[in-house]
């Protein structure tokens, strides 16, 4: 059982926003910054978001995230088929002295 | 350009042993964090283990802790994860990976995310 939750799933036709949730606790998101990676099954995952919403360089405005307490979000504008994918939170845990992953949740673009 | 490149992983028993190797290229190697994130057949990402920049200061995931060794050689480029004890649990797809930042403190440096992945490479535990 993860310490983040994240849903497992997520849907949208393309051209829509969707957002994706990552609910924490104050011993990871209430105390340090998330990070959000995409995952394409059989491919190496790739930073979206770092310090809870700043893009790396070469990541679409379309991608975009806050942190508010204890959780973060994830939002996709302007929905392409190449979104489809896994998505994750990631967060420095006080806790247990590590990172920790949300469990995930899978993109479907209808 | 930066880049990760594993080797190792395989076949393993349970109770059994094995090395997963990851050699970097095109960043100053020395000064950033490196760790394995694994996931299992069926699962989400899965953090294992990190190597901090500099000092080498090192973390790792309660499963896996005291039966996971990492380690860096900075004469080769390479960090390296040495896994004994396996079980099948530990069966998944091993990913090697750098921090971005050269933050030496974890708790900041996490925040700053892993930029660089390597292809992954497939261990599997068998009883």
């Amino acid at each position: 059982q993860s310490l983040l939750s994240q849903p497992p799933s997520a849907s949208e036709t393309p051209g829509q926003r969707v957002s994706i949730s990552c609910s924490g606790s104050t011993s990871n998101i209430g105390s340090n910054s998330v990070t959000w990676y995409q995952h394409v099954p059989g491919a190496a995952p790739k930073l979206l978001i770092y310090n809870n919403r700043q893009r790396p360089s070469g990541v679409p405005e379309r991608f975009s995230a806050s942190k508010g307490g204890t959780s973060a979000s994830l939002a996709i504008s302007g929905l392409q088929s190449e979104d489809e994918a896994d998505y994750y939170c990631a967060v420095w845990d006080d806790s247990v002295n590590g990172r920790v992953f949300g469990g995930g949740t899978r993109l479907t673009v209808l | 350009e930066p880049q990760l490149e594993q080797s190792g992983g395989g076949l393993a028993q349970t109770g059994g042993s094995l090395r997963l190797s990851c050699v970097a290229s095109g960043f100053n190697f020395d000064s950033h964090g490196m760790s394995w994130v694994r996931q299992a057949p069926g699962k989400g990402l899965e953090w294992v283990s990190t190597i901090s920049g500099r000092h080498d200061n090192t973390y790792y995931a309660d499963s896996v802790k005291g039966r996971f060794t990492i380690s860096r050689d900075t004469s080769k480029n390479t960090v390296e994860l040495l896994m004994n004890s396996l079980r099948v649990d530990d069966t998944g797809v091993y990913y090697c990976a750098k921090d971005s930042s050269e933050i030496v403190i974890m708790m900041y440096a996490s925040g700053y995310g892993m930029d660089v992945w390597g292809q992954g490479t497939t261990v599997t535990v068998s009883s």
